[in-house]
């Protein structure tokens, strides 16, 4: 695609409900970025791929976060029994290569959770 | 530790009243420095990337330089449709992430 598209863009979850978020990256991309962005601050690192491997995951605030990229392609970052802080946009991005490249970020999936 | 500091936090002008927005890093072995522009409700857009001291790139009304230790994105004669929030990131050393400062909101009034 011409860029980074994530879905949904809205979500509304339940405390303690499961979620789900869908990254498609850029056409050929390598890297793709897992990002937290809280109302005012700047985003926050979360996970890095390089292909299908997830080569740092240090962002990742507790063990209920999980991401995968099983193809190399479309990502998924997965929320299990979410909590109130979770509330945040989550933001996509990837670049062309693994060093210090450019890197182009999706609309984001705005999640509240009530 | 690797570190990005933006500065002010906001900021409002008047059409037509320049001003810059600042960006202070700290890192070991400057990778690049990146300029992004974020929209309420929007992901970053990519503005520029600077990767050595003395550096100038242009777009429009925006221009970007970089320093040692920052970089100054300058805004002259900025319009209403200038107005968003202004992101700075840089690549860590030794790991894949970029960190990003907390950003600049910038506000023009017509």
């Amino acid at each position: 695609g011409a860029g980074v598209s994530q879905s949904p863009r809205y979500k509304v979850a339940k405390r303690g409900q499961d979620v789900a978020l869908r990254c498609d990256p850029i056409s050929g991309h390598v890297s793709l970025f897992w990002y937290q962005q809280a109302l005012g601050q700047g985003p926050e690192f979360l996970t890095y791929f390089q292909n299908e491997a997830q080569l740092d995951k240090s962002g990742l605030p507790s063990d209920r976060f999980f991401a995968e990229r099983p193809e190399g392609s479309v990502s998924t970052l997965k929320i299990q029994r979410t909590q109130q802080e979770d509330s945040a946009v989550y933001l996509c991005a990837s670049s062309t290569g693994t060093g210090s490249n450019t890197i182009y970020f999706g609309e984001g999936s705005w999640l509240t959770v009530v | 530790e690797d570190q990005v500091t933006q500065s002010p936090e906001a900021l409002r002008l008047q059409e037509g009243e320049s001003s810059s927005l600042n960006c202070s890093y700290t890192v070991s072995g400057l990778r690049g420095l990146f300029w992004y522009r974020q929209d309420p409700g929007k992901g970053p857009e990519f503005l520029f990337t600077l990767y050595s001291a003395g550096e100038e790139k242009e777009k429009e009304r925006l221009k970007a330089t970089l320093t040692k230790k920052e970089s100054f994105l300058h805004i002259t004669a900025p319009k209403p449709e200038d107005s968003a929030t202004y992101l700075c990131a840089v690549p860590t050393s030794g790991t894949y992430k970029y960190i990003f400062g907390t950003g600049t909101r910038l506000k023009v009034l017509a």
